[in-house]
């Protein structure tokens, strides 16, 4: 069973389309993240999010949204892409403090 | 906020040979400390963890140690083999937050 899913797990559009990205997670933990990558594989937490509080890096543009439909799903929405959006995004989750377990990732490529 | 640097960022061993990687810290309220594995085309796994009141831990060919004097932290892979060819990362994370602050990543390569 995957613990943790993201849909696509690869995405190209046009500059300027808004688009989503969907995860899920079946650990029952209470806290999800979005990361992303770059080309040069840096690491970089955009968000997390548990049903307290979301936390933004401040570093993320506006155009970056999370939705959390419940518990088990953490979706990104992106208005109006940009070439410089293009990257691999992680989902992940973890239950308190503990382990955070990653999704397979979505290559988001815009041109 | 934290900071993670991590060195080097490349690394290729014989096969067989051991292979070690450190990072730096810069907030001492840090005080968990995993690393994670990412193989191509995958998400990051973890490998290993430490917490701050622990010095050194050892998971079979894996170990990490733990200065928190010098906020430095390592792993260390004895008997490499091809497999552990992969980009490996280091990560800290504040005592007060769930998310994790990363480390540039090591390209590692084991030469048969």
């Amino acid at each position: 069973d995957t613990a943790v899913s993201q849909t696509p797990k690869y995405l190209v559009t046009q500059m300027g389309n808004d688009k989503s990205i969907k995860c899920e997670q079946n650990l029952g933990h209470d806290t999800m993240y979005w990361y992303k990558q770059d080309s040069k594989k840096f690491l970089k937490i955009m968000f997390s999010y548990n049903n307290k509080e979301l936390i933004i890096n401040e570093t993320v543009p506006n155009r970056f949204s999370p939705k959390s439909p419940d518990k088990a799903h953490l979706n990104l929405h992106i208005n109006s892409l940009e070439l410089g959006d293009s990257a691999v995004y992680f989902c992940a989750s973890s239950q308190d403090f503990g382990e955070a377990f990653f999704g397979q990732g979505t290559r988001l490529t815009v041109v | 906020g934290e900071n993670v640097e991590q060195h080097p960022s490349t690394l290729s061993v014989q096969e067989g040979d051991s292979a070690v990687i450190k990072c730096t810290y810069s907030d001492s309220a840090s005080n968990y400390f995993p690393w994670y594995k990412q193989e191509l085309g995958k998400g990051p796994q973890l490998i290993i963890d430490i917490r701050s009141n622990v010095g050194e831990k050892k998971d079979q060919r894996i170990a990490v140690t733990l200065n928190k004097t010098a906020k430095h932290f390592s792993l260390h892979i004895t008997e490499t083999q091809p497999e552990d060819s992969a980009v490996y990362f280091c990560a800290a994370r504040l005592g007060s937050a769930r998310q994790l602050t990363f480390g540039s990543g090591t390209q590692l390569t084991v030469l048969p």
